[in-house]
């Protein structure tokens, strides 16, 4: 099967700069998360869709950080406008459903604010 | 607070000895506990998860609830075996499941 799309690999961009990241997950799969993994850190929950409803988007700073999910299918991150601190990895992931089911990674996007 | 700590962030073994990677929880529901791999170029990908009860690969996890730990083991380990390895729990949360991940252990076999 295919698995989860992400683009751009690779991103470099000035501080108060804005991005977007993309992510096609696996065909059927009602849940999406997205995850920011910081150097020496293991992957950080941002935003969980179920279908295009938001689950849980405790830890994403709502004040720069956007996502979207409006079909239900692909989804897109938005950092408006960047700082340096969100140099990481983001890693989108989806699975058939919530809950103890196998979450399936994308190959992330690496972010460099400078 | 959940948490889940992965105290090594590095261990080295030689080929052909027994490996553990330690994995501590914090959560006082009923815990669901996975391993993830991270092969070197290659995504992020599920090892094992405790209610399945498998051997993958070769490597066990058993979850001990007393002593909230979930510690990956193998008995032989293998050169290819080197990775990095996220130990991940999930909980119900406000508005539906999470999963938290510990910070990593990078496994290095040597020849």
């Amino acid at each position: 099967e295919a698995g989860v799309a992400q683009s751009p690999r690779y991103k470099i961009i000035e501080k108060r700069q804005s991005v977007a990241f993309w992510c096609n997950p696996i065909s059927g799969h009602a849940t999406l998360y997205w995850y920011q993994q910081i150097l020496g850190q293991g992957p950080k929950l941002l935003i969980q869709f179920q279908n295009n409803g938001v689950v849980d988007d405790s830890q994403l700073p709502k004040d720069r950080f956007s996502a979207e999910r409006l079909k239900g299918v692909d989804s897109t991150l938005k950092i408006q406008p960047a700082k340096l601190e969100d140099s990481a990895v983001y890693l989108c992931a989806s699975s058939l459903e919530q809950g103890v089911t196998t979450a399936f990674f994308g190959q992330g996007t690496r972010l460099t604010v400078v | 607070a959940q948490r889940v700590t992965q105290p090594e962030k590095l261990l080295s073994v030689f080929k052909g000895a027994p490996v553990e990677l330690k994995c501590n929880y914090s959560y006082s529901g009923s815990p669901e506990l996975f391993w993830y791999v991270q092969y070197s170029r290659q995504r992020l990908q599920l090892l094992l998860r405790h209610i399945s009860r498998e051997s993958i690969k070769g490597f066990t996890a058993d979850l001990n609830k007393g002593e909230t730990s979930f510690h990956l083991k193998k008995p032989f380990a293998q050169e290819e075996d080197s990775a990095m390895y996220y130990c991940a729990l999930t909980l119900w949360s406000t508005g539906g499941f999470k999963t938290i991940f510990g910070a990593g252990t990078r496994l290095f076999v040597k020849a």
